[in-house]
């Protein structure tokens, strides 16, 4: 079946730095991710649209500077938390379309594991 | 997107099995009612989805209203590794890749 992964799983670090989450898609081609932020006891809220060789689509509220995104092949996109900050700390998870069969066209999305970052 | 309404949080016992129900009165005929289950410390998984029919899988099953303005997700047999928030999303059908919107869903406590 798809496989998403992510990378890193965890990642502490100090305010003002910057922080790259990697995800993969491992045995399909992903010409559009979605990246969701999670903070705790809360549901998923996508951030953006990862396109391939393309800007990302960022949802309202979200900071296109502060948080980087980019897709530069069919099985990695990367976002980018510039500048962390301790409000940052959250949960972020990607995900991608992996069925291109019975659920292609019911848009069934396979998702990372997800990566806990910890701003201090 | 059309929104769909959860309890916020059901129990039941190990072996047992569980009903699940989501309310989606506002569903359009190109919705596809899609189930996933987000386990602690995880990203969402996914569960199963139908358009009309009822749907079985190896993981659960899934019934749907006639109507299909309300659906039901079927753990056979609860296992304590199925204690999770389970989501009940609307997916508009799409040739394109197209984002999931979640509610809060359902918080599945199995009790052994």
């Amino acid at each position: 079946g798809a496989v998403v992964s992510q990378h890193p799983s965890w990642v502490i670090c100090k305010s003002g730095t910057s922080v790259k989450i990697e995800c993969r898609s491992l045995d399909f081609q992903a010409t559009t991710m979605f990246w969701y932020r999670q903070f705790p006891k809360q549901s998923l809220m996508l951030m953006a649209t990862s396109n391939e060789g393309s800007k990302a689509t960022y949802e309202q509220g979200v900071e296109k500077d502060k948080f980087l995104i980019n897709h530069a092949s069919l099985t990695l996109s990367t976002l980018t938390v510039t500048s962390a900050h301790p409000e940052d700390s959250s949960f972020y998870i990607c995900s991608a379309r992996g069925f291109e069969g019975r659920g292609a066209g019911a848009n069934v999305l396979t998702f990372g594991a997800g990566s806990r970052l910890t701003v201090l | 997107d059309a929104k769909t309404t959860q309890p916020n949080s059901m129990e039941s016992n190990e072996e047992e099995p569980v009903h699940l129900p989501c309310n989606h009165s506002t569903i359009s005929g190109t919705d596809y009612i899609h189930w996933y289950r987000q386990l602690p410390s995880q990203g969402p998984e996914y569960v199963i989805h139908g358009l009309t029919s009822n749907v079985n899988n190896r993981m659960a099953s899934l019934a749907i209203a006639e109507d299909r303005k309300s659906s039901t997700l079927i753990l056979h047999r609860a296992t304590l590794r199925d204690a999770a928030v389970y989501y009940c999303i609307l997916q508009l059908a799409s040739g394109s890749a197209r984002q999931l919107t979640f509610g809060s869903g359902t918080q599945l406590t199995v009790l052994p």
